[in-house]
């Protein structure tokens, strides 16, 4: 059974600093993975897909990794803003088509 | 070219009654799936559809919960007899074909029970 655990729960960082926020999965057999944003009371707003073939994808100050034989993804996101503060879901994509998510990191970034 | 529309938004029933919550996915879309987020927890899956077909409903409690994605006209999750534990966030998405295409969310429906 996929599982999919994010760590830290919180972050909290100055504005414009770099940041690393991790994620782990415990069944290698992936068809992607996911980045989300969700702001407070709000929907999903998708960030980077990394398909299983993939090492990484680049959007902007955002950039994520796909290291599937270890069953781990980081985002990474440089020059941070305060714009940026939301909760950030990872979410995998088994072959039965379910995506399972983490439970997410919740960022806060100090003006 | 409209994103995946869920309504309503928020709502709100007492309980005991039924919840109808509506799902239209991104045009060329075929494939809906349903997951239900509760306060301070983490996104559930709850049920896979395409056109007609229920796929995967796995995550799908056993009563209540119902799932349909007809050939003309949105997908619907309807709950019925709901009760408090019920209130939740709940989030459709869509994909154009099975595989590694990745998921568009809606922005959810909020159903609170009083």
């Amino acid at each position: 059974k996929q599982e999919v655990t994010q760590i830290p729960a919180a972050l909290s960082v100055p504005e414009g600093e770099n940041l690393v926020l991790n994620c782990s999965f415990t069944d290698s057999a992936i068809y992607n993975l996911q980045w989300f944003r969700q702001d407070p009371g709000k929907g999903l707003t998708s960030l980077l897909l990394i398909q299983s073939s993939q090492r990484e994808q680049t959007s902007g100050r955002l950039n994520a990794s796909l290291d599937k034989s270890s069953g781990r993804s980081t985002l990474y996101i440089a020059a941070s803003q305060p714009g940026d503060s939301a909760t950030y879901l990872c979410a995998v994509s088994n072959r039965d088509d379910k995506i399972i998510f983490g439970k997410g990191t919740r960022l806060h970034i100090l003006p | 070219n409209a994103g995946v529309m869920q309504n309503p938004r928020h709502l709100v029933r007492r309980r005991g009654q039924e919840a109808r919550l509506r799902c239209s996915p991104m045009k060329g879309h075929s494939h809906v799936y349903w997951y239900r987020q509760l306060p301070e927890e983490g996104l559930k899956f709850m049920v896979y559809l395409q056109k007609e077909n229920i796929i995967d409903e796995s995550g799908m409690p056993k009563e209540r919960f119902s799932a349909e994605f007809p050939k003309e006209g949105p997908s619907i999750l309807r709950i019925q007899q709901v009760v408090r534990g019920d209130s939740a966030a709940y989030f459709c998405a869509s994909s154009p074909k099975r595989g590694n295409y990745g998921y568009t969310f809606g922005s959810g429906t909020r159903l609170t029970v009083v």
